[in-house]
Formats: C-alpha cells, structure tokens, sequence
C-alpha cells in the first residue's frame, strides 16, 4: 500500500510567488518524522525541511515552511518568494521506524522568470 | 562537516556483467548507511541498510547485495546484471541520534 502520496505530479509558479505542494501519508503510529526533500537537474537530494510528529509546531526554514495537520496525516509544503534556482523535483518522505524512509512519487516544480 | 561519496557517477554495463558501487562517507564515526535506488520519474526505494560493520538489512528481494566492510563504507554488488538493475543509485547516511538522512551523488546505471 502506498504510503506517501503525492497528488501533483507538475507544478509551476512565477518568480517570486508562493507556492504550495500537497503531500499525505498513511501511518497508525504516533511518533514519527515527515521531510521534503529537493532533487535539482544535478539529482543529488537535498533536505528541504523536518518536522517531527510529536511538534505541533509546523517547521519553517528560511523561505520554506510546512503545514503539518497531523489528524488529516497532511504535510504541505509552502515555499514563499519562489527564485529560478527552486526549480525541481520534489519529494515528501515518511520515517518508519529508524531506517525505512518511505517516498512519495514527486512534484516537480517549475519556476518561471 | 560530514561528506558523503559515490563512485562511480556513470556506469554502462552489458547484461550479466558483475557490478560494484562505493560510498564512503567522511566526518562522522558508526553512521547507519543506506542504498536507494530510483527508477526514471520516481520516488526513491529503499534497497538496503546498515546499522553496523558487516551488519546489512535487506528491504527489497533482488538480484543485488550489500556489504559494509568498514564502518564509512557501503558498498552495492550484483553478480549477473538485469537489464531491471538500470536506474539511478543513492547512498546515503544518517547520523547516531539523528533522523534526517543525506544523500550522496548518485550513480546512474545503465544496464545494455
């Protein structure tokens, strides 16, 4: 059963706007961790951004910031001020346990100048 | 600062050839290691992890296994190759206390 859903396969934004990635995810335990993770041309993937599931707290790093609703078991990811160089692959994961990372299938976002 | 490496970046190999790819990761001590392997247009699926030196827990049934010999290495090893074994490999680690992983370069693996 697929664990990580990620319903927008494409996106696109303008330069400078915001934008905002949907991701779901199936679990029945309580304690856990969320990411995103970025996938540029280059394919090396980078951590975007964490979120434990014990914080209510929704994670932002610089530009980027989560919407974690954990009853709904969502995790969107915002990116406000959206720049040429976010233009990319990517992907919501979900930690089982210590070591099985579990990812969604991509969004891979354009920005336009 | 904690790098991690993969050699080699591109690899073309004829079907049924044998197959090694390294990872190395430097600036940390007892990491637990991972392979991933993710097909074109894909998420990532986990392969393979390692808590410790010579200790390798499998995810996937397939024609491909790993090997930890040292505590900073990892290596992915296939005997015969299919021509299903093409796609983008990942390593990656993730440090003791700790649950973000980071990635390596990636090799891509193209098998003819």
């Amino acid at each position: 059963a697929q664990t990580v859903t990620q319903s927008q396969p494409e996106m696109s934004v303008q330069e400078a706007e915001t934008v905002t990635l949907s991701c779901t995810y199936d679990t029945s335990e309580n304690n856990y961790y969320l990411f995103w993770y970025k996938q540029p041309p280059s394919r090396q993937m980078i951590l975007v951004i964490r979120q434990e599931a014990y914080k209510q707290q929704n994670a932002t790093e610089n530009r980027f910031s989560v919407n974690f609703q954990k009853a709904a078991k969502s995790f969107s990811l915002k990116i406000s001020d959206s720049q040429l160089g976010d233009t990319a692959m990517y992907f919501c994961a979900f930690l089982r346990g210590n070591n099985d990372m579990r990812f969604g299938a991509g969004t891979r976002l354009t920005v336009k100048p | 600062s904690q790098t991690i490496h993969q050699w080699p970046a591109t690899l073309v190999q004829p079907v049924g050839s044998p197959l090694s790819l390294e990872c190395t990761v430097e600036g940390t001590s007892n990491p637990n290691l991972y392979w991933y392997r993710q097909a074109a247009g894909r998420g990532l699926q986990l392969l393979f992890y390692s808590v410790g030196i010579g200790q390798i827990s499998s995810e996937v049934p397939q024609n491909l296994s790993a090997s930890r010999p040292q505590d900073r290495q990892f290596i992915l090893s296939s005997k015969k190759l299919l021509l299903s074994d093409s796609g983008f490999y990942l390593c990656a680690y993730r440090d003791r206390g700790f649950y973000e992983q980071y990635f390596g370069p990636g090799t891509r693996l193209t098998v003819t």
